[in-house]
């Protein structure tokens, strides 16, 4: 299993420009997760998809969107970039249930210029 | 979520054991202990979780006290692999919409 993986790994924007971030999990999770991460601080939830066809808002959702027509992938899209959404962004999925860990993607470096 | 407490950083010998400690003194009865790191420039890696028993898997053991103040990571042998920044949470179940909520963590050295 590769687990979940992210593309890109890297990532230069100008101001303005659009782009989208793919994560693709092979574990059959029902649970899917998008977060960023900002220098010395921790994650932050943007959106979640709680199974196929679903999504919703987390902690930070402005500026972005996404989808999730697929189970296994879980797309994450900046229609217009801006400096302040430069950072590192990991998606995640879990199982259904209370308790069950998630299990991360090795992240997505994005510079907005 | 509780509110939790970790020291900022820790050096640890190789192949030593490696005791990183929590504090979550305002813990309610039904929320977990959970334990994750940080390699760096990697993504978030689960450890482990318990809710008032002691509990071991592969990777580490986690001790949790009577009045679950407070619990306690180990790392029965560290590696250089292992530094990383460990993060304690605590919550309730995870119900879909929850998010993980990392504070500072542990940031700790395995020095051989």
């Amino acid at each position: 299993n590769a687990g979940v993986t992210q593309t890109p790994k890297f990532r230069v924007l100008k101001t303005g420009q659009s782009m989208t971030l793919l994560c693709a999990q092979d574990m059959n999770h029902e649970y899917m997760y998008w977060y960023r991460q900002d220098p010395g601080m921790g994650l932050r939830l943007i959106h979640y998809s709680v199974g196929e066809g679903t999504t919703a808002k987390g902690e930070v959702p402005d500026g972005y969107n996404v989808s999730r027509l697929k189970k296994q992938n879980f797309l994450l899209g900046l229609e217009s970039a801006a400096p302040s959404q430069t950072s590192v962004y990991f998606c995640a999925s879990r199982e259904a249930g209370d308790y069950n860990e998630q299990f991360f993607g090795p992240g997505t470096r994005l510079t907005v210029l | 979520d509780a509110k939790t407490t970790q020291p900022p950083s820790m050096d640890c010998a190789e192949g030593r054991a490696a005791n990183l400690p929590c504090n979550h003194s305002t813990i309610s009865g039904n929320e977990y202990v959970y334990w994750y790191r940080q390699i760096h420039s990697q993504g978030p890696q689960y450890i482990i979780h318990g809710l008032k028993n002691n509990e071991t898997n592969e990777m580490a053991s986690l001790i949790i006290t009577e009045d679950r103040k407070s619990s306690t990571l180990i790392l029965p042998h560290a590696t250089l692999r292992d530094t990383a920044v460990y993060y304690c949470i605590v919550r309730v179940a995870l119900a879909a919409g929850n998010k993980l909520t990392f504070g500072g963590g542990t940031r700790v050295l395995v020095k051989p």
